[in-house]
């Protein structure tokens, strides 16, 4: 049973065009973190949700946003995606910090 | 900063030999973790560690954190295909209290039948 879903798998965006990915999930923690990952990187956290307390990361660039209506989501919008941004999307919950983080699948974005 | 390097970057076994990653941190480990990553997916919870000297073990993969917690080594027992995929070790961000992780570069692991 997926508890961090993250839709969609795949997503293809034209340069300059806002896209959207979401993330959700079942597990009801506390905790929802964006990272961004690029081809045989690290993943690189973008920002994180304390319940409602957003926290960015200082070099997180100003075309990131995100959004958490409910426990159960969050979201990451990509205002002008460059093609600098096409990379794989990751989203991971945990109970709370210093706590195991759990990933979804992930988004591929690719930019054309 | 704190930074993770982990060693080898990337180790092709035969299937059946033992194997070990190993992860060093530039500065004392609050917490590490072990992560497993295959092609295109997200990351896999394989172990927490936080405690020097602290080991543990799930089926045929066992995590340390040596002593001064600056070192955490990754052993797989009798290696299986199923053991491929790429292996990442991540760490607390002091104040150890923010909840966020870096992450080391990866280990890509082959395993060959």
């Amino acid at each position: 049973d997926a508890m961090v879903i993250q839709n969609p798998r795949y997503q293809v965006t034209q340069f300059g065009k806002p896209v959207t990915l979401s993330c959700s999930q079942t597990l009801n923690h506390n905790v929802m973190y964006w990272y961004q990952q690029k081809s045989s990187q690290a993943p690189k956290l973008l920002f994180h949700y304390y319940d409602k307390d957003f926290n960015n990361e200082a070099d997180t660039p100003d075309n990131f946003q995100s959004r958490r209506p409910n426990t159960s989501f969050c979201f990451l919008d990509i205002r002008s995606p460059g093609l600098g941004d096409a990379a794989m999307y990751l989203c991971a919950t945990s109970r709370g910090r210093n706590q195991p983080q759990h990933f979804g699948d992930g988004t591929r974005l690719s930019i054309l | 900063s704190q930074e993770l390097e982990q060693s080898p970057q990337s180790l092709i076994v035969q299937e059946g030999k033992n194997l070990t990653i190993n992860c060093t941190s530039s500065k004392t480990l609050y917490g590490l973790y072990w992560y497993k990553q295959k092609y295109g997916e997200g990351l896999i919870f394989l172990m927490m560690l936080q405690k020097g000297g602290e080991e543990k073990s799930h089926e045929k993969i066992t995590a340390k954190l040596d002593e001064k917690k600056q070192q955490s080594s990754l052993h797989i027992t009798a290696s299986q295909p199923s053991h491929a995929g790429i292996y990442l070790c991540g760490a607390d961000i002091p104040p150890s209290n923010t909840g966020k992780l870096i992450f080391g570069q990866g280990t890509t692991l082959q395993v060959k039948p």
